[in-house]
């Protein structure tokens, strides 16, 4: 079955950087898109954007630009974000979900369980 | 690429059906049919109920089913059961690689 496992809880300070993990199973990881996307305390879903996984071009959501960035080791199926400068308004839950196909347009049909970056002085 | 647009709120009793609106523009719901919706209970992980607009994902009631009329999108629950108390989140591809989440509606059963 499909599984996405991501890494866990981070605790940073403002200005630091901090890099977390979605490991996937259970399917070939290149033949599906992997998105990303974040919720705040309290707040609704946001898309962040998506990584292609046979070609690893990532796409970015408009405010998502510049400190997020996508990467992926497929030797391991794993895709990884990095957020450099975090602010406090950065503290949320990243999710990792696979797209349907491997366009990047149709839905997300498996989410990660989520990983809870905490930004606080 | 501004956010979806959906109530706040949506309430029924126990057997009856609601609809929730998701409305975006001609960008967006008006010209792609891949709008999905997603069941989020709280503390839990978002789960995909409906995908291109009106198609349901191997083991979703069939009580859940979606349409969409122009710019907007709706999501039915019909025979509201305690079990389906939570957030509903719609989406959409809005060309270019990009796509959006709508605000969120709290489902609550009377």
């Amino acid at each position: 079955q499909v599984q996405l496992v991501q890494s866990g809880s981070e605790l940073r300070k403002p200005g630091a950087s901090v890099k977390f993990s979605c490991k996937a199973s259970g399917y070939t990881f290149t033949s599906y898109v992997m998105n990303w996307v974040r919720q705040a305390p309290g707040q609704g879903l946001e898309w962040m954007g998506w990584i292609n996984t046979h070609t690893g071009k990532p796409t970015y959501a408009q405010d998502f630009t510049g400190r997020f960035v996508f990467t992926l080791d497929t030797s391991v199926s794993t895709a990884y974000v990095q957020i450099s400068s975090l602010k406090t308004d950065d503290t949320a839950v990243y999710y990792c979900a696979r797209g349907r196909d491997s366009t990047g347009w149709d839905a997300l049909d498996n989410w990660g369980q989520g990983t809870l970056v905490t930004v606080s002085s | 690429q501004s956010a979806l647009t959906q109530p706040a709120s949506v309430s029924g009793s126990p057997g009856q059906s609601i609809n929730i609106s998701c409305t975006g523009t001609s960008g967006d719901v008006g010209t792609y049919n891949f709008v999905s919706w997603y069941q989020q209970h709280p503390g839990k992980v978002p789960k995909l109920i409906i995908f291109e607009a009106i198609k349901r994902p191997s083991g979703i009631s069939s009580r859940f089913s979606g349409s969409k009329s122009g710019n907007t999108a709706s999501l039915t629950i019909s025979g509201l059961q305690a079990e389906d108390e939570g957030d509903y989140y719609c989406s959409s591809y809005a060309g270019s690689g990009i796509s959006v989440f709508g605000g969120g509606t709290k489902v609550t059963v009377l």
